[in-house]
């Protein structure tokens, strides 16, 4: 079945510490972002790339870097300067052209929980 | 700029009844697409039903219908028939038609199902 993974489900961060989170799609498709959840509030976008070795900054793109050298494949990276890393991370992916509509056939992955501890 | 309201931090419903969840959106864009999706406590991203700004119809998806009010800047979401199931958080989406297509959510409804 095609989909979005991400792993880990859970990680743990010390201080001071760059972690990569994984995101992988076999959905063909050529859209994929990035987005940090926390309590209370919706998700917030940090990076997207709509084609391989392209990406741009979303809104919160500071203390964080991505790289798309696969179609299938668009790693984050928590570096140490993200002061306030701990949130739920999730990741999409979209075809660029939906015969449906503006914006339709967006997926998510299952996110990543990320605690600095 | 684009932006989602919802302004019904938590709701209840009895099983069985139908409920309305609150979302207003605001844009000077003529092409957009606005969605609901539902999160259960797993986290993940559940895509419920869409609505093209010119779709002329209300989207229906099962239980689930789209009250959209084109003038009123509105996109409500109808469950009927609540099941327990159903318990959830649900965010309001909306995406543009220009450049990257970002969506942009709203800070979402908690829905909690009595039995």
């Amino acid at each position: 079945d095609g989909g979005i993974t991400q792993s880990p489900k859970y990680l743990f961060r010390k201080e001071g510490q760059n972690v990569t989170l994984s995101c992988e799609q076999n959905l063909n498709h050529d859209a994929m972002y990035w987005y940090r959840q926390d309590p209370g509030q919706g998700l917030r976008l940090i990076y997207y790339s709509q084609i391989v070795n392209d990406f741009q900054k979303g809104d919160i793109a500071e203390g964080y870097s991505v790289s798309r050298e696969k179609k299938e494949s668009f790693p984050l990276t928590v570096t140490s300067a993200q002061k306030n890393p701990t949130a739920f991370y999730l990741c999409a992916s979209r075809e660029n052209r939906s015969p449906r509509g503006t914006g339709y056939g967006y997926t998510f992955g299952s996110g990543t929980r990320l605690t600095v501890v | 700029a684009q932006k989602i309201t919802q302004t019904q931090p938590g709701m209840f419903v009895q099983e069985k009844e139908a409920v309305t969840l609150d979302c207003t959106y605001d844009t000077s864009d003529q092409s957009y697409g606005l969605f609901w999706y539902k999160q259960p406590s797993s986290g993940e991203m559940i895509f419920l039903i869409y609505q093209g700004s010119y779709d002329e119809q209300n989207a229906t998806e099962g239980r689930y219908s789209l009250n959209f009010q084109k003038a009123r800047k509105s996109a409500n979401l109808v469950i009927s028939a609540s099941q327990l199931g159903d318990s959830a958080m649900y965010f309001c989406a909306m995406s543009l038609s220009g450049g990257y297509q970002k969506v942009t959510f709203g800070t979402g409804t908690k829905l909690q199902v009595i039995p």
